[in-house]
């Protein structure tokens, strides 16, 4: 059966440091997969989504940044956090159906 | 980006009445699916529909493929404490990788 992964659970940074967040899947291949951010007590936002190797879209222009070295493994970056970055992060993954499975999420808390 | 207009926004019944929420969109959908958030967790998928007046259930909750494909309905009869959380709805148009969310339905159940 197919699982998804995403670490760390919580993380405080301070302002200006940078950021890694990732995002692996298991037990499928070729995956599109999806990172949304979610403020306190509101809706979804897709912030990037990669249908394949390589291959980012950029929903929202912000200083955050995401890769997919490998075909199962989604990666959310940023150079220099702001205190605006604070959230919940969702890495999602769907087959080439349309039914979205997601991680468990990261609390992030920029101080 | 795009977001579905899901109503209403929050609900505070009282425990064994029927809930009833929607989702409207001015964009003809392929795939509309239906989402409960815990809080601190990622969402779970409840109920996929593919087809225009499809109806489906899941133990308590039946939700509708709209005949119109521009919208979405989410019913839980009998409500139970562990029905406490946001819903979601999410759609797919023709041809497009990624799936709009709607901005969520807050359930509370008042003692």
């Amino acid at each position: 059966s197919q699982t998804i992964h995403q670490w760390p659970a919580t993380l405080v940074q301070p302002v200006g440091s940078p950021l890694s967040l990732e995002c692996t899947v298991e037990g499928t291949s070729n995956p599109n997969l999806y990172w949304y951010r979610q403020a306190a007590g509101r809706g979804l936002q897709l912030l990037f989504y990669s249908v394949g190797i390589g291959q980012i879209s950029s929903e929202v222009p912000q200083n955050l940044s995401a890769s997919r070295p490998q075909d199962r493994q989604f990666i959310l970056s940023s150079k220099k956090l702001l205190l605006s970055d604070s959230g919940f992060y969702l890495c999602a993954w769907s087959g080439k159906g349309y039914e979205a499975f997601f991680g468990q999420g990261t609390r992030l808390t920029v101080v | 980006g795009q977001q579905l207009n899901q109503s209403p926004q929050s609900m505070f019944i009282q425990e064994g009445e029927d809930v009833s929420m929607n989702c409207t969109s001015s964009s003809i959908f392929n795939t509309w699916l239906w989402y409960k958030q815990d809080p601190g967790e990622g969402p779970v998928l409840l109920i996929a529909l593919y087809k225009a007046g499809e109806l489906t259930s899941n133990g308590r909750l039946t939700a509708q493929f709209g005949i119109t494909r521009k919208d979405s309905f989410l019913n839980i009869s009998a409500s139970i404490p562990s029905d406490v959380g946001i819903y979601f709805c999410a759609g797919q148009g023709f041809g497009n990788e990624k799936l709009t969310f709607g901005t969520g339905t807050r359930l509370t159940i008042i003692p």
